[in-house]
């Protein structure tokens, strides 16, 4: 079964500081990776994911993600973090069937 | 669209009560899922379907159950509630592989 492991439960750091995020993922085929972030009292939103193509992907916020098939790795990252970014983030991937595999978390509190 | 809305938002159950958790999409996704979130765990995946009429078990199935008789709804079962039961529940669906979309959650609490 496809397992995912993310490093470092909490972050903290201050304002305009950079932000990398690591994910490691078991499984050595087709793979699709996705990092969703997670608000406080909200529900999961989607970052970014990648199925396919260009390994560095951008999403939302400013977020960017790189895909290292060769690490198993799907590391976020953000260069300048905002106050408004405090948040979990999770990463997750799929591969074969629709079920998706969750890492335990980041949960990053950004200090204005 | 609403996209995916969950009922209750919270909820406190003695032991031993039985609940049904809702779960309605309107993105006319085939797939639908249940997680449950607890601290510093990530998500585990209950149960999923893959349309209407067919469920699956996921990583932590005992002690609930779900249906889907149709393509919006997938409510989520606890039959005989457990303290072990105590977390948030999310709920999720998407259009074959592409991305899961989640529902905002309902905290269960069993005392």
């Amino acid at each position: 079964a496809q397992s995912v492991s993310q490093h470092n439960h909490h972050v903290i750091l201050s304002e305009a500081a950079s932000l990398e995020l690591g994910c490691n993922y078991s499984y050595g085929g087709t793979v699709n990776l996705f990092w969703y972030v997670q608000y406080p009292g909200q529900h999961l939103q989607l970052l970014l994911k990648y199925f396919s193509g260009d390994p560095l992907v951008k999403g939302i916020k400013g977020f960017e993600a790189e895909f290292i098939k060769s690490k198993f790795s799907f590391n976020l990252r953000k260069p300048s973090v905002q106050w408004s970014d405090t948040a979990e983030y999770f990463c997750a991937a799929k591969h074969g069937n629709n079920r998706l595999a969750f890492g335990k978390g980041n949960q990053v509190v950004v200090i204005p | 669209n609403a996209g995916v809305t969950q009922t209750p938002k919270f909820r406190i159950l003695k032991i031993g009560q039985s609940m049904t958790l809702q779960c309605t999409q309107d993105m006319n996704h085939n797939y639908m899922y249940w997680y449950r979130q607890d601290p510093g765990m990530g998500l585990k995946l209950i149960y999923y379907s893959v349309g209407a009429g067919i469920t699956d078990k996921g990583e932590v199935p005992n002690g609930y159950n779900v249906s889907r008789s149709t393509t919006e709804d997938f409510p989520l079962r606890l039959e005989l509630a457990a303290p072990s039961q105590t977390s948030v529940y999310f709920c999720a669906s998407s259009l074959g592989a592409d991305t899961q979309y989640f529902g905002p959650g309902t905290r269960l609490t069993v005392l």
